[in-house]
């Protein structure tokens, strides 16, 4: 069973630009998750995503956004980068269960480089 | 409002010694609890989980925490420690209703000396 992929792996954008992520989750798995991590801040949640409506949102600007497809894919976006915005993006799977909250599945992650 | 606490940025021990990561959480509701492992590179990896059954959790790579509600704390501990398991390590809290949502610790790096 293929895990959690994300493209790209890393990239490099200087800011102002607008950068998009991809995640394609484990097959099944219906629930989409977005975290940022960074050494300052550690592993913050962006928002979490599941049956194409995001159902949780975290602490961050209006800048970062997200959607689900049908397949259950998804991608984040982030507009007006800003050189805070580099970091390890990281998406995580879940096929939720009726006994409360499932396994998060974490893909390798995106690091994106502002300059 | 949730939240976790890890303590000690940076533990060190010997091949063989015994391995304690401590976590203390905050929550108003019952918690679930989880910790993960993150190696160089790569994304984060279930441990083990405490989802209100039995308070002794077991996990991968003979790793066990066991929950104390009145300490509110889930360390996290092995009895002998591997130079496989040098990684940084992250304690996370949720509850029923959060879905995807993990509050997150700040992370604990392991080193394993030989």
């Amino acid at each position: 069973k293929a895990g959690v992929t994300q493209t790209p792996r890393y990239l490099i954008k200087t800011r102002g630009q607008q950068v998009t992520l991809s995640c394609s989750p484990i097959s099944g798995h219906r629930s989409v998750s977005w975290y940022q991590q960074t050494p300052g801040q550690g592993l913050q949640f962006l928002f979490e995503y599941f049956s194409e409506t995001q159902r949780n949102k975290g602490n961050f600007p209006g800048r970062f956004s997200g959607r689900q497809f049908s397949n259950s894919r998804s991608e984040m976006n982030v507009s007006t980068l800003e050189l805070g915005d580099s970091a390890l993006y990281l998406c995580a799977s879940s096929f939720p269960s009726g006994s409360g909250p499932g396994e998060l599945f974490f893909g390798e992650g995106s690091r994106l480089t502002v300059l | 409002a949730q939240s976790v606490t890890q303590l000690g940025s940076h533990v060190s021990v010997s091949e063989g010694a015994l391995v304690l990561l401590r976590c203390n959480y905050s929550s108003s509701v019952p918690p679930y609890l989880f910790w993960y492992v993150q190696y160089p590179n790569q994304g984060l990896q279930l441990l083990l989980k405490y989802t209100s059954a039995a308070t002794l959790v077991k996990g991968i790579n003979g790793f066990e925490a066991e929950f104390k509600k009145s300490e509110t704390s889930f360390h996290l501990t092995k009895p002998s420690a591997h130079m496989s398991d040098a990684a940084e390590y992250f304690c996370a809290v949720t509850h029923y209703n959060q879905g995807g949502k993990l509050i997150f610790g700040q992370g604990t790096e392991l080193s394993v000396k030989p």
